[in-house]
């Protein structure tokens, strides 16, 4: 089983839905959660950063993380084209540094 | 500008011609890593650094080699590469653990 599972689309979503985005994990000693978004050919950059259970909101983009089941999630509201991208999940909880998801590719159709 | 650069960003070589894929960053940063990125799969960590002189293996470090001589620098080395190391890799560095790693723009590796 792997450490970190991500929801691993493709998905492809009308400009301004709502994207919901998820991840599970298996290791308790995950303690950081990120996500990165990663536009095709470069490389990926953080987008929301979390330690602790409950939500983070940053504009249109809320990281959800629930400790206690083990599940993480990224929201979009008012999706728009220029938020295709990949976005992968990211944990860690030890000087490894980080634990990705595979990744979920976004398509958001103006 | 702060930035991770990757040399080269693209190379194509033959099974067995060993080879250096150079890492660069100018934030001082403490940590440095390396990462394969495949299809299906998502980023896989191959080699991690704390500091100078001191690296450690990630998830998949079979065939590669990394040294870390200089802050600022951390190398990877297949020093017989073979096609199954075709893929897109990513070095990274960050200040500490757990803190937001920086990415460079990727080399595209084929083995052929």
């Amino acid at each position: 089983q792997k450490e970190v599972e991500q929801d691993p689309g493709p998905l492809s979503v009308p400009e301004g839905a709502i994207v919901s985005l998820n991840c599970t994990y298996s290791n308790s000693a995950f303690q950081y959660f990120m996500w990165y978004r990663q536009y095709s050919r470069k490389g990926p950059e953080l987008l929301m950063y979390t330690y602790s259970s409950g939500n983070k909101e940053d504009g249109r983009f809320t990281a959800q993380v629930d400790k206690s089941s083990k599940y993480i999630s990224l929201f979009i509201r008012d999706s728009q084209p220029s938020d295709s991208a990949t976005y992968l999940c990211a944990l860690s909880g030890s000087a490894r540094q980080l634990t990705f998801g595979s990744g979920t590719q976004l398509t958001v159709l103006p | 500008e702060a930035q991770v650069t990757q040399n080269p960003r693209y190379l194509i070589t033959v099974t067995g011609k060993k080879l250096t894929v150079t890492c660069s960053q100018n934030m001082n940063h403490e940590y440095m890593s390396w990462y394969r990125q495949d299809p299906g799969l998502g980023l896989r960590q191959i080699y991690y650094s704390m500091n100078v002189e001191v690296t450690d293996k990630g998830d998949v470090p079979e065939g590669y080699k990394v040294s870390r001589k200089e802050k600022r620098n951390f190398p990877l080395i297949l020093e017989s590469p073979s096609p199954n190391q075709t893929s897109l890799y990513f070095c990274a560095s960050s200040f500490g653990e757990n803190t937001e790693a920086f990415f460079g723009q990727g080399t595209r590796l084929t083995v052929v």
